[in-house]
């Protein structure tokens, strides 16, 4: 089955600086990419989504890169703010497995002002 | 639209306790999933149905969970009997058809069992 790697697990930065967020996936049948914002005591909420025939996505201050060669994807977000702060994951849907997302083990952002 | 229902939000009860938790999705969506969160394992799929039909329940930890999907706007999910290890955020999502396409999140249900 599908293996989602997420890292780091935390990240701290500066407001105004730029985060990143790297995941790796296993299966190359993998076809659709979802990043998930949690802030605390919520929900999980999609902020952005790629698919395997798209290499990059933008979404105002939040972007995302596909790289199907090397199977894996990221999270860009520039000029953070403190309203930023969240874990943030990242997940994976394969064909093989007909509506199972597999997810990343989340990334703790931490905007420092 | 209301977005994913679930109740109760908080539950809190004693080892050996039959526990139900309730979802209803969206209405139109045809797809409904089981989430269970933890600090160790994150975000793990228990179960997800689709069309009212469990797909794949490879997700549930053992005998003593289980789900039911009775109509396209309920769904229950019932751990008997509990135990202190069971302890976690439970989510429930849908979507409109399970391929490729956005969940949207219940706010979930904190379980403590004592």
């Amino acid at each position: 089955g599908e293996n989602v790697e997420q890292h780091p697990s935390t990240l701290s930065v500066q407001e105004g600086d730029s985060a990143v967020i790297k995941c790796t996936y296993s299966d190359s049948a993998s076809n659709y990419f979802p990043w998930y914002k949690q802030e605390l005591g919520k929900r999980p909420q999609l902020i952005i989504d790629i698919r395997s025939n798209v290499g990059e996505k933008k979404d105002q201050r939040i972007a995302v890169t596909l790289n199907k060669t090397a199977k894996h994807f990221s999270l860009h977000i520039t000029e953070t703010q403190p309203e930023d702060s969240a874990v943030y994951f990242c997940a994976a849907h394969s064909t093989d497995s007909w509506g199972k997302l597999q997810f990343g083990a989340g990334t703790q952002v931490v905007v420092t002002p | 639209d209301a977005g994913v229902i679930q109740s109760p939000r908080h539950e809190v009860t004693e080892m050996g306790q039959e526990v139900t938790l309730r979802c209803k999705p969206i209405s139109g969506h045809n797809s409904l999933f089981w989430y269970r969160q933890t600090m160790m394992r994150g975000l793990e799929l228990l179960i997800y149905f689709n069309n009212n039909v469990p797909i794949d329940d490879s997700g549930m930890p053992e005998d003593r969970f289980s789900a039911k999907m009775p109509n396209a706007s309920f769904s229950t999910l019932k751990i008997q009997p509990s135990e202190p290890r069971d302890s976690a955020v439970y989510f429930c999502a849908s979507s409109l058809s399970g391929r490729e396409e956005k969940l949207f999140f219940g706010s979930g249900t904190q379980l403590s069992v004592l």
